[in-house]
């Protein structure tokens, strides 16, 4: 399997304009998890879905974010419009069907630079 | 919310020489994870133990766990190079999702 792959892999920016995320995680996972990395937060979890199921999305800052999987095999996030604080990297990671809290793989990362 | 919170921030230690991290946590937890990250890269996965384990070992890798501390350890014996990157530990909330650390930066100088 090539793992979980996310696209872009660096995004440069304008504020105000739209951003979209993509990812694609391993086949057969059904837990999909979107994180946000910043030197000052550290990792957080914006959100993540259960068979393509938004299950908890107390971590999206504000409404600019939003997230959808409408397959398995396919999310996006995105964020509309963008401010120069949305600048980061950005993790998707899968999870295969267990309890969660179970090992989490996680995507090469989409850096984003909002100018 | 951040469960887990490493100690030192960063590490520097000299090739061959053995490296520990220190994670503590605040509420009851199922597992406890450690992950690396390489710079740039997203985490990868080191190993898992659960609440009712006290250690395990991964090759050069040997974690332990108290719970009653709420702490634990992960150590990297006998250090290479390759080995310098970012350590996270991640807990679970009520196995509901991950909560990761702020991590330690570990150097290894040749």
């Amino acid at each position: 399997d090539a793992g979980v792959i996310q696209s872009p892999r660096h995004e440069v920016t304008e504020m105000g304009q739209e951003v979209t995320l993509r990812c694609k995680p391993i086949s057969g996972h059904d837990y999909l998890f979107w994180y946000r990395q910043t030197m000052m937060r550290g990792l957080e979890l914006l959100i993540y879905f259960n068979n393509n199921v938004p299950i908890d999305d107390s971590g999206m800052p504000e409404d600019r974010f939003s997230a959808k999987m409408p397959n398995a095999s396919f999310s996006t996030l995105k964020i509309q419009p963008s401010e120069p604080r949305d600048s980061a990297v950005y993790f998707c990671a899968s999870s295969p069907t267990l309890t969660l809290g179970e090992t989490q793989y996680f995507g090469p990362g989409t850096r984003l630079l909002v100018l | 919310s951040q469960q887990g919170e490493e100690d030192p921030q960063a590490l520097s230690i000299q090739e061959g020489e053995n490296a520990t991290m220190n994670c503590s946590y605040k509420t009851s937890i199922n597992n406890l994870q450690w992950y690396r990250q390489n710079s740039g890269r997203g985490l990868v996965h080191l190993i898992l133990i659960r609440s009712n384990e006290r250690e395990k070992h991964s090759g050069r890798l040997r974690v332990t766990l108290d719970t009653s501390k709420k702490s634990s350890s992960l150590l990297i014996t006998a250090s290479r190079a390759a080995d310098t990157a970012s350590y996270f530990c991640a807990t679970d909330e009520g196995a509901q999702k991950l909560v990761f650390g702020q991590g330690t930066r570990l150097t290894i100088n040749p």
